[in-house]
């Protein structure tokens, strides 16, 4: 049974600063998602990682994706206050994206 | 607004009823899915389906969840006789289903609690 794992689970960190949240699984795929989800709301799609290693960026935010290690990073740099939010990366067991196996998330806070 | 849309939004109903969410893909997505989110966890996988073909069902959805897509369009999940384990938020996704890029987009979600 696929399992990811993402730590911290929690991050409360000041704005300006740098972060990683790492995310594991423990079974072969070669796609993974990262999400962002603000309280009481859905899901917003920020990457999504193709192949061992694959990097993507927007903005303050860079996704890495190393297929050999089962790991997946996303590294806030210079953080603002409006990055606050949990944080889910999810893994495609199979190529065609028939469903998604989501960690634990990670909840975000941005102090000023 | 050309996004997912799921109806209702809230729902809260008392142990034993019935429910049933409705849920509207972006309208040129093929493959559309079921996910249920408790608090603090990640969402889990209910169901898909590609066009009106239920292709893959959980172990969590037991015999008293129905989903359908009568017309590959908009889905309905029913839950029957429901039990206080059933709160939870649940989302629907669409995807187009095609491409190795392929992104599920998630609608709002249906927050339900059973009393």
């Amino acid at each position: 049974e696929l399992k990811v794992e993402q730590n911290p689970l929690f991050l409360s960190m000041q704005e300006g600063k740098n972060y990683t949240i790492y995310c594991n699984y423990s079974t072969t795929s070669d796609r993974l998602y990262w999400y962002r989800q603000d309280p009481g709301k859905s899901l917003e799609s920020l990457f999504v990682l193709l192949s061992n290693g694959a990097v993507k960026q927007e903005g303050r935010l860079m996704a890495s994706l190393d297929t050999k290690a089962r790991l997946s990073t996303l590294h806030i740099t210079a953080a603002v206050h409006d990055l606050s939010a949990t944080y889910f990366c999810a893994v495609d067991l199979n190529f065609g994206n028939e469903k998604l196996t989501f960690g634990t998330g990670t909840r975000l806070t941005i102090i000023p | 607004d050309t996004g997912v849309s799921q109806d209702p939004r809230h729902k809260i109903t008392k142990r034993g009823q019935n429910v049933t969410f409705r849920c509207d893909p972006i309208s040129e997505h093929n493959r559309l899915y079921w996910y249920r989110q408790t608090l603090g966890q990640g969402p889990e996988f209910l169901t898909y389906f590609q066009n009106e073909a239920q292709l893959e069902k959980s172990r969590l959805l037991s015999d008293r969840f129905s989903a359908e897509r009568p017309k590959g369009s908009f889905s309905t999940l029913e839950i029957q006789r429901t039990e206080q384990g059933d709160s939870a938020m649940y989302l629907c996704a669409s995807s187009l289903g095609a491409g190795v890029a392929d992104t599920q987009y998630f609608g709002p979600g249906t927050r339900l609690t059973v009393l």
